[in-house]
């Protein structure tokens, strides 16, 4: 069984640019969750995408928007990058959107804007 | 709205000493509480949960979590410490009405001292 996949590991981005970034769910998920992890704090919640239709958002503006396939994959686009938009950014994919569905991360994405 | 604080963010102890990483969390309605384990570079990797029954939870790696309704408290502990087990640890909460949004502390980096 294959897990969570993530594209790019690094990237490199400078400020007032745009930036996608994709997500491979693991096999039987169709549940992509997207978070946001700041150097030295936890994950936040950035937005979920079920059956391809948005699932629910955090307080992030609307240049942060995502896409989900009919294969269940994801992307996330972020636009008009800012400094503050440096993170590890993780995809998690669950085998329903239920609140005890576990979520199972991937790797990560180290996204630097400059 | 759920929130999960951790105390403590740093937590040094000797290899096979006891570890106690303390979790509380506020939630309007009953939670579902997480465990992950983040090492250097790499994602979120589950170590526990609780949903709904027994309040003792056993997870991978010889590590436990207690569910304490009246102190809202889920603190993670192992009887004995590893070298392998220094990395940073992140409490979560979710509840059915988000879906699988997760909510996490901000994080516990702990250190195993030979």
């Amino acid at each position: 069984e294959t897990g969570v996949t993530q594209s790019p590991t690094h990237l490199i981005k400078t400020r007032g640019q745009q930036v996608t970034l994709r997500c491979s769910s693991q096999s039987g998920h169709n549940t992509v969750s997207w978070y946001q992890q700041a150097l030295g704090q936890g994950p936040q919640f950035i937005f979920q995408y079920y059956r391809e239709e948005e699932n629910g958002r955090g307080n992030f503006p609307p240049r942060f928007s995502g896409l989900q396939f009919p294969n269940y994959s994801s992307e996330l686009n972020v636009n008009a990058l800012e400094l503050d938009d440096s993170a590890l950014y993780l995809c998690a994919s669950s085998r329903t959107s239920g609140g005890t569905d576990t979520q199972y991360f991937g790797p990560g994405t180290r996204l630097t804007v400059l | 709205a759920q929130s999960v604080t951790q105390l403590g963010s740093h937590v040094s102890v000797s290899e096979g000493a006891l570890v106690l990483l303390r979790c509380n969390y506020s939630s309007s309605v009953p939670p579902y509480l997480f465990w992950y384990v983040q090492y250097p570079n790499q994602g979120l990797q589950l170590l526990l949960k609780y949903t709904t029954g027994a309040t003792l939870v056993k997870g991978i790696n010889g590590f436990e979590a207690e569910f304490k309704k009246s102190e809202t408290s889920f603190h993670l502990t192992k009887p004995s410490a590893h070298m392998s087990d220094a990395a940073e640890y992140f409490c979560a909460v979710t509840e059915e009405t988000s879906g699988s949004r997760l909510t996490f502390g901000e994080g516990t980096q702990l250190t195993v001292n030979p």
